[in-house]
């Protein structure tokens, strides 16, 4: 086990309802970042925070947000959902230092279907 | 365009023999590249990073190798067991730009079965 938890693990929403997914970081981990993964795809990276502020994002719009508290812990939220957003969703921690960011690691994820 | 490609057939071996996965990648240039195991509904486990600069690295039954001109990387399991048997992916990570952010990229993976 990674250390990195998310919630729920299980999540069905319609189209156009808004979601917030949960992730509580590795201790001492200063850096989390947000995958979708489609079935048969690889993670792909919406976004990624360090210290509270969003540090890079991928191809995703606007309606994906992010927010990454004091203590490290993060949600994903997604407004406006479309049939096209049911993935698994990953949340990743790692420590960055001299800009670097060391090894990821992965929580379980949350699966999340909209109908 | 960029691009990351794994094959997406599946790998089928033999209890014992070793296992040679390959990821190719197109205009990129990246600083380096990481080699993850996924087992079926759980989060990608970090298995063995290697930079740009470095040709090959090794952890206990692991190997990866990386030729930065053909624009390839090969992982190998040594002696596989049919407890290998998951999904690899590769990631590129590009050198940090100045704000300190990046993007990481992923293939789609390779299935490998172990058969005992």
């Amino acid at each position: 086990e990674t250390g990195v938890t998310q919630s729920p693990t299980h999540l069905i929403k319609t189209r156009g309802q808004q979601v917030t997914l949960r992730c509580s970081s590795q201790s001492g981990h200063n850096t989390v970042s947000w995958y979708q993964q489609a079935l048969g795809q690889g993670p792909q990276f919406i976004f990624q925070y360090y210290r509270e502020e969003e540090n890079g994002r991928g191809n995703f719009p606007p309606r994906f947000s992010g927010l990454q508290f004091p203590n490290y812990s993060s949600e994903l939220n997604v407004n406006a959902l479309e049939l096209d957003d049911s993935a698994l969703y990953l949340c990743a921690s790692a420590t960055t230092s001299g800009g670097q960011n060391n090894e990821q690691f992965f929580g379980p994820g949350t699966r999340l279907t909209v109908l | 365009s960029q691009k990351i490609e794994q094959n997406s057939e599946a790998l089928n071996i033999q209890e014992g023999k070793t296992a040679t996965l390959t990821c190719n990648y197109t205009n990129y240039s990246p600083a380096y590249l990481q080699w993850y195991r996924q087992d079926p509904g759980r989060g990608p486990v970090f298995l063995l990073l290697i930079r740009e600069n470095e040709k090959e690295k090794r952890k206990e039954r692991l190997k990866v190798t990386f030729d930065t001109t053909l624009k390839q990387s090969l992982f190998h399991i040594t002696a596989s067991q049919p407890a290998d048997s998951a999904t690899y992916l590769c990631a590129l990570r590009l050198a940090a730009s100045s704000g300190g952010s990046y993007i990481p990229t992923f293939g789609r993976g390779t299935s490998l079965i172990v058969h005992p």
